[in-house]
């Protein structure tokens, strides 16, 4: 079974604090993702890799970094994190193929950003 | 942007009955798939039904989608409570390797 993990389930921090969110997968998956969903809105694409060092920008990039120096790790990094930026956190993994690929999914980290 | 809307945004219905859920999109796809979230988890995928594809079945999910309508359902036979869950549908954009999801159908089953 594909395994997504992701460093924290919940995570408290305040405002002005640089926030580091880890992504592992164990399936060799050369895509990956990360979302926030919050009420009302659904899950949306912050940053996606193809592969390794390779990043691109999803629907709301603003306020995120990502970094991929391994093909299994995928970081979210909220450089100077805000109270907008509390939300639930989502990654998730696909093989890169012909565009029907699965994703799975970690189980989420809560932010909470005081 | 948003791709896929569910329809209904909720829905309570009793043990055994059927759910029906509704999907539409604007864009050309691929494929459309459908992923159930258990309350403050992460998602789980259920099935994709391919472009060229009318129906499809997989135990007691029946998903249909309707190219020319832009629209999909996924419907749940003989519900149980642990069906209770959020159930998103996602579609590709063409030559893209994301994924856009939907809102999400809140289903609750009461026993």
């Amino acid at each position: 079974d594909v395994k997504v993990t992701q460093s924290s389930r919940y995570l408290v921090k305040r405002t002005g604090e640089k926030v580091f969110l880890e992504c592992v997968q164990d399936m060799d998956h050369e895509n990956m993702f990360w979302y926030r969903q919050d009420p009302g809105l659904g899950l949306r694409l912050i940053y996606f890799s193809y592969d390794v060092k390779m990043k691109e920008k999803g629907d709301i990039p603003e306020g995120y970094s990502v970094s991929r120096e391994k093909k299994e790790r995928f970081s979210l990094i909220l450089e100077s994190a805000s109270t907008n930026q509390t939300s639930m956190y989502l990654c998730a993994s696909s093989l890169r193929g012909l565009g029907e690929e699965t994703q799975y999914f970690g189980p989420g980290t809560r932010l909470l950003v005081l | 942007s948003q791709q896929g809307e569910e329809d209904p945004q909720a829905l309570s219905i009793q043990e055994g009955e059927n759910a029906t859920m509704n999907c539409s999109y604007k864009t050309s796809i691929n494929n459309l798939q459908w992923y159930r979230q258990n309350s403050g988890r992460g998602l789980v995928h259920l099935i994709l039904i391919r472009s060229n594809e009318r129906e499809k079945h997989s135990g007691r999910l029946r998903v249909t989608l309707d190219t020319s309508k832009k629209s999909s359902s996924l419907l749940i036979t003989a519900s149980r409570a642990a069906d209770t869950a959020s159930y998103f549908c996602a579609t590709d954009a063409r030559g893209a390797q994301k994924l856009v999801f939907g809102q999400g159908t809140r289903l609750t089953i009461n026993p």
